[in-house]
């Protein structure tokens, strides 16, 4: 069965520091997101990407974020300079189109502490 | 934007017994309203969904039910097993959209 998968699946970084969490979506969707999981609080939408453009990004999605596809199998979410409160399980997810039917399908989750 | 509130945050039952998790949402417009099942260390996954012109949805011992008036949205295991212990969330979404806002989680336990 086909899977979203990410990498690394615990990244630990100093604060300040660039980090680079990779997805590699599912080949035939064509819809990817980000959404993140503070340690003991909700899962919430950082950003969905549709035809190598950004097509919805939430408030937390500010400056310090930005997301590339570099090529045809990869998706990923840049943090420039991260802080402490950036420490979070985040989730890449893929579907294979934005409409009603169709289901996301998640990553196993990169867990990034920041120190 | 969508709020999604969940309820209870721990639920502990008995096997064999059955377990509910209620879910409340702010937008009217919200149509699409998926569960998913997340196992310690596991990714999100999707066990079932249900859509504004339907009312209640059932798979084998999982069934979700609708209230579009009252805007609230349930989650019904019957005949709970050890395996169904985790962590279910509800989620809500817009077909224009298929952003996803999730409610807080309800971690189930099934006592053996």
């Amino acid at each position: 069965e086909p899977e979203v998968t990410q990498t690394p699946s615990h990244q630990v970084t100093q604060m300040g520091q660039e980090v680079i969490l990779r997805c590699v979506p599912i080949s035939n969707h064509l819809y990817f997101y980000w959404y993140r999981q503070i340690l003991g609080q909700k899962v919430e939408f950082l950003v969905s990407f549709y035809n190598n453009e950004i097509s919805e990004k939430s408030e937390i999605f500010d400056d310090q974020f930005s997301v590339e596809r570099p090529d045809g199998s990869n998706f990923t979410l840049k943090i420039r300079s991260t802080k402490l409160e950036d420490s979070a399980m985040y989730f890449c997810a893929s579907s294979v189109r934005q409409k009603l039917d169709t289901e996301a399908f998640f990553g196993q989750g990169t867990r990034l502490t920041v120190v | 934007g969508e709020n999604v509130e969940q309820h209870p945050s721990t639920l502990s039952v008995q096997e064999g017994d059955s377990a509910v998790i209620k879910c409340t949402y702010s937008d009217s417009a919200s149509n699409y309203f998926p569960w998913y099942k997340q196992e310690l260390g596991k990714r999100p996954q999707l066990i079932i969904d249900i859509r504004s012109n339907v009312g209640e949805k059932k798979d084998q011992r999982i069934a979700v039910t609708l209230n579009k008036t009252a805007k609230h949205f349930s989650l019904h295991i019957t005949e709970t097993q050890p395996e169904d212990s985790a962590v279910y969330f509800c989620a809500a979404s817009h077909w224009s959209d298929y952003k996803l806002s999730f409610g807080a989680g309800t971690t189930v336990t099934v006592r053996a």
